[in-house]
């Protein structure tokens, strides 16, 4: 069964401060995706990144990153020199293969407080 | 392109009520999701359709609860004599083949 654990309830740094979100994930599965969501204040859920399970090249996005590692199952979210409008719930989620990559399960989320 | 759209955006009934919400997803995607989600959690998986095909549903889902894809094209979400333990956002989503999901504002749901 597939399973996403995000063990920061919430984290709350300084802005400028460097922060990551864990994620950690299990699976049956060989072929299976990744993938991060912010939800905002205002409540809509965006995508941000989709990883699958055969690439684990570390990606840069401006100030986001993200560092793939299957031998730890952990897909782990970094944002550098955090801003306030970064503030919001972050959720990783999984979708295998076998299900057609249709199913996708998020973890709690982790919420993020930037302050000024 | 104009984003997936749900409706009602907000809805109070009284226990025991049916409610119907509706999601039209992103024209050009042929997978559509409903999600729930309550304070502090992650969206729970509810069922997805591909067209107008149900390819799962979740055993959490009680038999109150039923959604339908016509024509593949939008698609409708009934929760029938509702519980105050309904009560909550529910979120629709659609995707193409790639796998990531776009989400609707959603419809939160009171349940006096």
């Amino acid at each position: 069964a597939q399973k996403v654990t995000q063990a920061q309830t919430e984290i709350s740094v300084v802005e400028k401060e460097d922060v990551t979100l864990d994620c950690v994930y299990e699976t049956r599965d060989t072929t299976y995706y990744l993938f991060w969501y912010k939800q905002p204040p205002s409540g809509e859920l965006v995508f941000l990144i989709r990883r699958n399970s055969f690439d684990e090249q570390n990606e840069i996005s401006g100030r986001y990153s993200w560092n793939f590692q299957k031998s730890t199952s952990s897909f782990n979210f970094t944002i550098t020199a955090s801003q306030v409008v970064d503030s919001a719930v972050y959720f990783c989620a999984l979708s295998e293969a076998n299900t057609g990559g249709f199913k996708t399960i998020f973890g709690a989320g982790t919420r993020l407080f930037v302050k000024a | 392109d104009t984003g997936v759209s749900q409706n009602p955006r907000h809805k109070i009934t009284k226990r025991g009520q049916n409610v119907t919400f509706r999601c039209d997803p992103i024209s050009e995607h042929n997978r559509l999701y409903w999600y729930r989600q309550t304070l502090g959690q992650g969206p729970e998986f509810l069922t997805y359709f591909q067209n107008e095909a149900q390819l799962e549903k979740s055993r959490l889902l009680s038999d109150r609860f039923s959604a339908e894809r016509p024509k593949g094209s939008f698609s409708t979400l009934e929760i029938q004599r509702t519980e105050q333990g309904d009560s909550a956002m529910y979120l629709c989503a659609s995707s193409n083949f790639t796998g990531e999901l776009f989400f609707g504002e959603g419809s939160r749901l009171t349940v006096l």
